[in-house]
């Protein structure tokens, strides 16, 4: 298997515009985790799915922020409009329901100039 | 809410043990732990379950202690590749799968 994929794994773009980050979670996987790393706030989980069901939302920051899994080999998570500070890593990740091991993608680096 | 780790950093030399704390206000139903070296994504290392049992690296172990508010990991005969930053991260609750990352440890080990 090739793992969790992530895309972009670079952006850059300025404030106001919309982002939208793609990740592939592992085949047989039904748990889908998005996370923000920071040097300030750390790991920070944002979402988690189950079988395509968004099931903990509370870390989004704001409504600025949606993400949704269509179907279980892609989820997006989009931040519209984008500001500076939203600025970070972000990581996507995936589990089956055995021991709940973490896989995690690649991240994106985003930058909001 | 987040777990407090500490040390936030250590310096190991080549083969010596190192110990790194995770320490929540909650009680610990199962703590994961990850590593992640710079520029990468973290990296599952194992995963301590409620009565004690573990399932992961055979040279790194851990354990709570008796209020179960702390997780330990223990690294043994430390090598160089196991530098980088270690991340406890027990689930929020029982029966969620909402994992809290602790405020990660530093460890660099020289040869």
């Amino acid at each position: 298997d090739a793992g969790v994929i992530q895309s972009p794994r670079h952006e850059v773009t300025e404030m106001g515009q919309e982002v939208t980050l793609r990740c592939k979670p592992i085949s047989g996987h039904d748990y889908l985790f998005w996370y923000r790393q920071t040097m300030m706030r750390g790991l920070e989980l944002l979402i988690y799915f189950n079988n395509n069901v968004p099931i903990d939302d509370s870390g989004m920051p704001e409504d600025r922020f949606s993400a949704k899994m269509p179907n279980a080999s892609f989820s997006t998570l989009k931040i519209q409009p984008s500001e500076p500070r939203d600025s970070a890593v972000y990581f996507c990740a995936s589990s089956s329901d055995e021991n709940n091991e973490q896989f995690f993608g690649p991240g994106t680096r985003l930058t909001v100039l | 809410q987040q777990p407090v780790q500490s040390p936030q950093a250590v310096i190991l030399r080549e083969g010596e043990d190192a110990v790194i704390n995770c320490s929540s206000s909650k009680a610990l139903y199962s703590v994961h732990w990850y590593r992640q070296k710079h520029g990468e994504a973290p990296v599952f290392l194992m995963i301590l379950l409620k009565g004690g049992e573990q399932k992961g690296h055979e040279k790194i172990s851990a354990s709570f202690n008796e209020k179960k508010q702390q997780s330990s990991l223990y690294l043994t005969a430390s090598q160089l590749s196991y530098s980088g930053t270690y991340f406890c991260a027990p689930p929020w609750g029982s029966g969620t799968y909402k994992y809290i990352f602790g405020t990660g440890t530093r460890l660099k080990v020289l040869a």
